[in-house]
């Protein structure tokens, strides 16, 4: 069955720090994969997605980076972290084999101090 | 102006009632889900629609994709349907999803 991880689930950084949330996949293969930011009392944002390995589409300028190493691993950074960054961030995959289907990471709580 | 808009923002209900969230899109789509987003964050896919109606339990979403308008319904609502209700649109045009602000739905016993 598919099911996606993502982590950690919380974290609190100083400004200026890196940064570094996995999120894996199992149960598919080359799905889409796309890492979204919830500010407090907004939507969802796309921050950036990737259709396989080693492809990755930005949607917003920022100081946050993505990568996809390996299929089904998908990896959002940032070198210097901004006040502005803290949020809540989803990693989603859609499985478009069984009639795109999109399924959610648990989520990333990130405060920035 | 935002590719997908939800109504209402806020929904306080009594336990019990019939229950309608909206959402409205301005793009092409291939589908359109519905998701919910509890307390804690954490997102789950009720439905994806591509045309007509789809029903599970007390919740049924309809899509016209001529007025390019789909809706949720909730029957008897309950207590434990308190929850954020989303709507997301995945684009044919391209692999993006457009995500509507939410609806804070409030069920009170």
């Amino acid at each position: 069955s598919q099911t996606i991880h993502q982590w950690p689930a919380t974290l609190v950084q100083p400004v200026g720090s890196p940064l570094s949330l996995e999120c894996t996949v199992e149960g598919t293969s080359n799905p889409n994969l796309y890492w979204y930011r919830q500010a407090a009392g907004r939507g969802l944002q796309l921050l950036f997605y990737s259709v396989g390995i080693g492809q990755i589409s930005s949607e917003v300028p920022q100081n946050l980076s993505a990568s996809r190493p390996q299929d089904r691993q998908f990896i959002l950074s940032s070198k210097k972290l901004l006040l502005s960054d803290s949020g809540f961030y989803l990693c989603a995959c859609l499985r478009t084999r069984s009639g795109n289907t999109i399924y959610f990471g648990e989520g990333s709580w990130l405060t920035v101090v | 102006k935002n590719e997908v808009e939800q109504s209402p923002q806020n929904l306080t209900a009594q336990e019990g009632e019939f229950i309608t969230i909206n959402c409205s899109y301005s793009v092409g789509i291939s589908a359109l889900h519905w998701l919910q987003q509890h307390p804690g964050g954490g997102i789950v896919s009720l439905f994806m629609l591509s045309s007509g109606k789809k029903k599970h339990g007390r919740l049924i979403a309809t899509i016209n994709i001529q007025e390019k308008h789909s809706s949720l319904h909730i029957t008897a609502s309950h207590p434990r349907d308190s929850a954020v209700y989303i709507c997301a649109v995945r684009s044919n045009t391209g692999n993006q999803f457009y995500f509507g602000t939410g609806t804070s739905l409030t069920v009170i016993p």
